[in-house]
């Protein structure tokens, strides 16, 4: 199957701090991506949607200026957390769509402690 | 507003038998639907994709698709304790992201 590599796999960082996510998709190209959020025993909440040279649609409830999220490439994308707080601690998962497919191929994902 | 509902259980079931997984979706432009297996702490893993009505078979794995009753499950045969995890249900329509449902946690006891 498709790979989707998410980096860091986990990160601690202080409160007030920023913090960058990286998503690639190694082997396909993706013009969209989206980013989501779990926090623990919880179901997967859907944060954004990333397109390609575009700016990302945000869902309901999730701050933009927060979580910065830049689709520079057709394999890459970054979502950075800004003025980290310890409620922003979660579980960040990538996932991203090939061009022109319907499957979504997660990342890794990444756990952020923020202390 | 477009929903995919399960039940979260958990589903127990011995080793060995058939675990049963159901789905349903709010959305009947909804074209097609996938299950996503997730392991505590890990992220999803696509298992199983179906698009059009009827049964579609991958080794232990069947989806089912009935797009009539909006009804999308997933069985299991031969469980193994290596299957027990969170077994999340997923919509899709053009252009939109995918639609996940809470999940169903499913234990396979030894």
């Amino acid at each position: 199957g498709a790979v989707v590599s998410q980096h860091p796999s986990w990160v601690i960082c202080k409160s007030g701090t920023s913090v960058k996510i990286e998503c690639r998709s190694l082997d396909f190209q993706a013009t969209t991506m989206f980013w989501y959020r779990q926090f623990p025993k919880q179901s997967l909440m859907l944060m954004a949607t990333s397109n390609e040279g575009s700016k990302a649609t945000y869902e309901q409830g999730v701050e933009k200026d927060k979580f910065l999220i830049n689709h520079a490439s057709l394999t890459l994308s970054t979502l950075t957390v800004t003025s980290a707080h310890p409620e922003d601690s979660s579980f960040y998962i990538c996932s991203a769509r090939a061009t022109g497919g319907t499957e979504a191929f997660f990342g890794q994902g990444t756990r952020l402690t923020v202390v | 507003q477009k929903e995919v509902e399960q039940n979260s259980g958990p589903l127990s079931v011995p080793e060995g038998a058939i675990a049963s997984l159901n789905c349903t979706y709010s959305d009947r432009v909804s074209q097609s639907f996938f299950w996503y297996r997730q392991y505590s702490g890990k992220s999803p893993e696509l298992i199983m994709s179906i698009y059009s009505n009827g049964d579609k078979e991958d080794g232990r794995f069947t989806a089912q698709l009935n797009k009539a009753s909006q009804y999308v499950s997933l069985l299991i045969r031969d469980s193994q304790p290596s299957d027990s995890a969170t077994y999340l249900c997923a919509a899709y329509q053009a252009g939109t992201a995918l639609i996940f449902g809470k999940g169903t946690t499913l234990s396979v006891s030894s």
